[in-house]
Formats: C-alpha cells, sequence, structure tokens
C-alpha cells in the first residue's frame, strides 16, 4: 500500500513570495490533515479535510495561507505571501475517516526556508 | 483544550539497554487515545504505539511498551534492548475519542530527541 506522498521535499524562498505544496493521501483515506512543524517543536494543526471539505481551519493564518482539496482526493496548500516566520516542516497526514480510533499516517514533509 | 508536555529534551541510552521517555497530558475528558509517534531525521513520522484511555492494559508492541497511568494522566514510553535505528525524536500525542471533526486532530508535545551510544 503506497503511503502519503507529498512534493517538494525542500523549499527555499525569498520573503514575500508564495510557495504551494502538495499532497496526495493514502487512497481511500476521506480525511486529510496538514501540520505546520516549526522547529524544536510539534506538529500543529493547520486544516482538516473531511473528502473536500473544510472540518477545521481555525488554526489557519487565512490572510496568508490556504489550501484546497477540490475532487476529495489530492491537496494543494499555499503561502501567499511568506514571512520568515513561516519558515517550518509541513507535514501532511490522511486517515480512513473521522472516526476517533482510524491511525493518521504522515508524509515525509516539505522543509520550508524563508529567507 | 488539551495539552501534551515532555519535559525532557534529550535523552541518551547504551545499545541493549532500556530507556523510558516521559509525558504528561491535561484534559477534561475521560475517553480518549495516547500515542508515541517516532520521528527519523526522514521526517516522516511513524506510530510507535497506541492506548486507548479506556483500556486499563498498557500497551505493548514488541520492544515497546508503555505505562499508562490515568489518574495521574501519565504516559511513559518503554524502549527495550534498544538498537542504533531506535535513535530519532519521539513525540507524544493525545487524540479525543469524540467523532465530532474538529476532534479528530492530534495535540502533539514538543518532542524528546533519543540518542543511542554503540
Amino acid at each position: 500500500e503506497a503511503g502519503v506522498a507529498q512534493s517538494p521535499r525542500y523549499k527555499i524562498i525569498e520573503k514575500r513570495q508564495s510557495v504551494a505544496f502538495w499532497c496526495n493521501p493514502i487512497s481511500g483515506h476521506a480525511t486529510l490533515y496538514w501540520y505546520q512543524q516549526i522547529l524544536g517543536q510539534g506538529p500543529k494543526l493547520l486544516i482538516q479535510f473531511q473528502n473536500n471539505g473544510v472540518v477545521d481551519d481555525s488554526q489557519l493564518p487565512k490572510d496568508r495561507f490556504s489550501a484546497e482539496r477540490l475532487k476529495g482526493v489530492d491537496s494543494t496548500l499555499k503561502i501567499q505571501p511568506a514571512k520568515l516566520e513561516d519558515s517550518a516542516v509541513y507535514l501532511c497526514a490522511s486517515s480512513l475517516d473521522l472516526a476517533a480510533k482510524n491511525i493518521q499516517y504522515f508524509g515525509a514533509g516539505t522543509r520550508l526556508s524563508v529567507l | 483544550a488539551q495539552t501534551v508536555t515532555q519535559s525532557q529534551p534529550e535523552m541518551s541510552v547504551q545499545e541493549a539497554e532500556t530507556v523510558t521517555l516521559s509525558c504528561t497530558y491535561d484534559t477534561s475528558e475521560s475517553d480518549y487515545y495516547l500515542f508515541w509517534y517516532k520521528q527519523p531525521p526522514s521526517r516522516q513520522m511513524i506510530l510507535v504505539i497506541r492506548q486507548e484511555a479506556y483500556k486499563q492494559q498498557n500497551a505493548t508492541e514488541n520492544r515497546f511498551s508503555v505505562n499508562f497511568q490515568k489518574a495521574a494522566k501519565s504516559f511513559s514510553l518503554k524502549i527495550s534492548d534498544s538498537q542504533l535505528g531506535d535513535a530519532a525524536m519521539y513525540f507524544c500525542a493525545y487524540r479525543s475519542a469524540l467523532r465530532t471533526g474538529a476532534n479528530s486532530k492530534l495535540t502533539f508535545g514538543k518532542g524528546i530527541t533519543l540518542s543511542v551510544r554503540p
């Protein structure tokens, strides 16, 4: 079974530029999560989808971050414009559905450096 | 809101020895899940072990076991017969057992870096 795929693995941009990350969840997984992991900290949820609908985006800085999952499969996370404090690893995870017993499987993440 | 605390930033263990990683959490809920995830330098989070709060028996997975103390809100991970491949960051995480969507997120601690000495 293929795991959660993310690209790119690394991205370096200058502040005020825009950037996009892509995630392909495990086949058949309805729930998709984007987490932000700042160096030295644990991941924090940015946004959560159930199929193509947003379940929780309360921690997403909506003035600069946006995310979509148009067909309920792949998802993109965008930052525009980027700030220095956005430097972090962006992790995508998926699970079968919202049930608490279902395990979240993670991708390898995208490491973003904003200069 | 739930919080997860990992107060030890780093630990070291000799290969083949046993090490225990500590985690405490705070919640007003009675039904939840606790997890230990491993994050090697490749960055991919890998589930090590999971504990359901309503189960009194401590979870075990091969060389990994937990000591779950619900009243004390403590959830420690014991790694027996440590191997070089166990070197990684380890994160403790909490998840509500409520089915509602916003409660299905994981709340992580800050993590602990484990090094294994050959």
